[in-house]
């Protein structure tokens, strides 16, 4: 069975671009979460979809970050425009619904410069 | 609210040394808590985690925590370190009304010497 899977891996910027990265969480999985880790700081929870809907977003840092999650499968994470402090690794995790722990992807290295 | 403090961004163990890497949370509810391993280069793997029932819970690779609530802890241990071991280690805390969202201490990196 599949993982968590995110692309790209990596990606470099430009102030002021804009970048989608995308999360496809494991077949069944109505949880999806999405996460960020700045360098040097701890991870930090973005927002929180069940199926299709948001749960909770109330981690996200601004409205320069949008998050969807079309027809409840796959996931993007649209930052328009990037800024530099938006550097940093962001992790996309999915779950059953019994709260037993997520299955993080291995996560989209943002660079913005 | 819910928190974690991981006591130590850094631990040195020798190869078959115990290892032993602290966590506090703080939780107003009964906390889910959990272990995460992040290898080089990749993305976070379930060591064990905790929530009900047996407070001694078994991980993979031979790791292990307790659940402590007099002590509000869940420090992750292992009887003999081995390389492979080297990697960072996350302890989180979630609950049922923040919809297991995690969160996260903010890591201890552990440095395996020969």
């Amino acid at each position: 069975e599949a993982g968590v899977t995110q692309f790209p891996s990596h990606s470099v910027i430009e102030k002021g671009q804009t970048v989608t990265l995308r999360c496809d969480p494991i077949s069944g999985h109505d949880n999806l979460y999405w996460y960020r880790r700045v360098m040097g700081k701890e991870i930090k929870f973005l927002l929180h979809f069940v199926k299709e809907s948001k749960q909770d977003e109330s981690g996200m840092p601004n409205n320069r970050f949008l998050a969807e999650r079309t027809g409840g499968t796959y996931s993007t994470l649209k930052v328009q425009p990037a800024e530099l402090e938006d550097s940093g690794v962001y992790f996309c995790a999915s779950s059953q619904t019994d709260g037993g722990g997520a299955f993080f992807g291995q996560g989209t290295r943002l660079t913005v410069v | 609210a819910q928190s974690v403090t991981q006591l130590g961004s850094h631990v040195s163990v020798s190869e078959g040394a115990l290892v032993l890497l602290r966590c506090n949370y703080s939780s107003s509810v009964p906390p889910y808590l959990f272990w995460y391993v992040q290898y080089p280069n990749q993305g976070l793997q379930l060591l064990l985690k905790y929530t009900t029932g047996a407070t001694l819970v078994k991980g993979i690779n031979g790791f292990e925590a307790e659940f402590k609530k007099s002590e509000t802890s869940f420090h992750l241990t292992k009887p003999s370190a081995h390389m492979s071991d080297a990697a960072e280690y996350f302890c989180a805390v979630s609950a049922s009304h923040s919809g297991y969202a995690l969160n996260f201490g903010k890591g201890t990196s552990l440095l395996v010497t020969p």
